[in-house]
């Protein structure tokens, strides 16, 4: 089975642009989380969704914002992009309805904003 | 609120030495705790997990944990450490909606 892949792995932005990442999820599986790394503040999560619905979303302003298709894939978009948002962002899937279950997660797409 | 503390930011261990991680979490129910490891450039791979029963999992990798809830730890510990172990950890709680609470983690380094 293939793993999780996220397109781009590495972006560079400037500020004030917006960006949009993509994450294809395990066959199979239908949830998808989004979170932040950096080197500071470690992962902090983002948002999940699970059958195209956003289930929980973490404390990001607005600027941040997903979807899921109905083949379970998900995109990210950061819209106004600020210097603060560089960091590896991954995406994660996992499979059911309740949770928690394990989550796989992807290698990430690392976006510098400059 | 749920939080998840990882106090040590870094650990500098001989090859074949033992090894024990620490994490404190916060959580008012009993806790779904997992550890995770991220080595360069690689997502992050489950190492073990806790969600109820014996609080001493085993894992990949020759990892085990143990859960005391007394203590609020869910230490992750290995008896021999191998050069290749050298890599981040992560320790999480996870809620229902898989909506996990991740710590800082703490970066690994093996000298021979």
């Amino acid at each position: 089975k293939a793993g999780v892949t996220q397109t781009p792995r590495y972006l560079i932005k400037t500020r004030g642009q917006q960006v949009t990442l993509s994450c294809s999820p395990i066959s199979g599986h239908r949830s998808v989380s989004w979170y932040q790394q950096t080197p500071g503040q470690g992962l902090q999560f983002l948002f999940e969704y699970f059958s195209e619905t956003q289930r929980n979303k973490g404390n990001f302003p607005g600027r941040f914002s997903g979807r899921q298709f109905s083949n379970s894939r998900s995109e990210m978009n950061v819209s106004t992009l600020e210097l603060g948002d560089s960091a590896l962002y991954l995406c994660a899937s996992s499979f059911g309805s309740g949770g928690p279950h394990e989550q796989y997660f992807g290698p990430g797409t690392r976006l510098t904003v400059t | 609120a749920q939080s998840v503390t990882q106090p040590d930011i870094h650990i500098t261990v001989s090859e074949g030495a033992s090894l024990e991680l620490r994490c404190n979490y916060s959580y008012g129910a009993t806790p779904y705790l997992f550890w995770y490891v991220q080595s360069p450039g690689q997502g992050l791979q489950l190492l073990l997990k806790y969600f109820s029963g014996d609080t001493l999992v085993q894992g990949i990798k020759g990892f085990e944990a143990e859960f005391k809830r007394s203590q609020s730890s869910f230490n992750l510990r290995k008896p021999s450490v191998h050069w290749s172990d050298a890599a981040e950890y992560f320790c999480a709680v996870g809620l229902t909606g898989n909506q996990f609470y991740f710590g800082t983690g703490t970066s690994l380094t093996v000298i021979p």
